[in-house]
């Protein structure tokens, strides 16, 4: 079976620039995560959908991100403007919603540089 | 809501010796408890976890952990640990019920094994 795919796995851009992150999840599973992981604060949640429909984005760090969930197999995570401290590696997740007991599968993450 | 403390950030280790990396957590309901890896330029994935019955539970690549209810502990274990276990690793929870399964990381435990 396919796992998470995500795509860029690596992106340098700069400041100022749109980055655009984006995230198939497995086939099947309704609920979809992303989390920024950084040397300093570790993995965040930074958002999460239920069957599309985004459910807590308290983790989203500013306006500048946003993410969406136009369909059950494709997400996207875009920041807008980019700024240095935005570099980590960003990842998503996804498991199923019902019947579930918390287990999350990950894609290979996508590292962002800011420069 | 749930914490998870994961009490080393470091733990070096000499090929074929033995390893633990500890796991506290704190909730005011019931959880899951899980073990992810993270291998290095990878995503998380899952190495263990317990859900019920016996409290010894044994994950891919040899390793075991052991949920103590009363120290509400799941320390994670490897008799002789490889070169090739040196990776992250990361203990979370997921609440059994309230609503929410979203699992809650630790921050992490760098393994690292030397020759």
């Amino acid at each position: 079976d396919a796992g998470v795919i995500q795509s860029p796995r690596h992106e340098v851009t700069e400041m100022g620039q749109e980055v655009t992150l984006r995230c198939k999840p497995i086939s099947g599973h309704n609920s979809l995560f992303w989390y920024r992981q950084t040397m300093m604060r570790g993995l965040e949640l930074l958002i999460y959908f239920n069957n599309n429909v985004p459910i807590d984005d308290s983790g989203m760090p500013e306006d500048r991100f946003s993410a969406k969930m136009p369909n059950a197999s494709f997400s996207t995570l875009k920041i807008q403007p980019s700024e240095p401290r935005d570099s980590a590696v960003y990842f998503c997740a996804s498991s199923r919603l019902t019947g579930t007991t918390g287990e999350l599968f990950f894609g290979e993450g996508s590292r962002l540089t800011v420069l | 809501a749930q914490s998870v403390t994961q009490l080393d950030s470091q733990v070096p280790v000499f090929e074929e010796a033995p390893v633990e990396l500890r796991c506290n957590y704190s909730s005011s309901v019931s959880v899951y408890l899980f073990w992810y890896v993270q291998y290095p330029n990878q995503g998380l994935q899952l190495l263990l976890k317990y859900l019920s019955g016996s409290t010894l539970v044994k994950g891919i690549n040899g390793f075991e952990a052991e949920f103590n209810k009363s120290q509400t502990s799941f320390h994670l274990r490897k008799p002789s640990v490889h070169i090739s276990d040196t990776a992250e690793y990361f203990c979370a929870v997921s609440p059994r019920s309230g609503g929410s399964y979203i699992p809650t990381f630790g921050r992490g435990t760098s393994l690292i094994v030397h020759p």
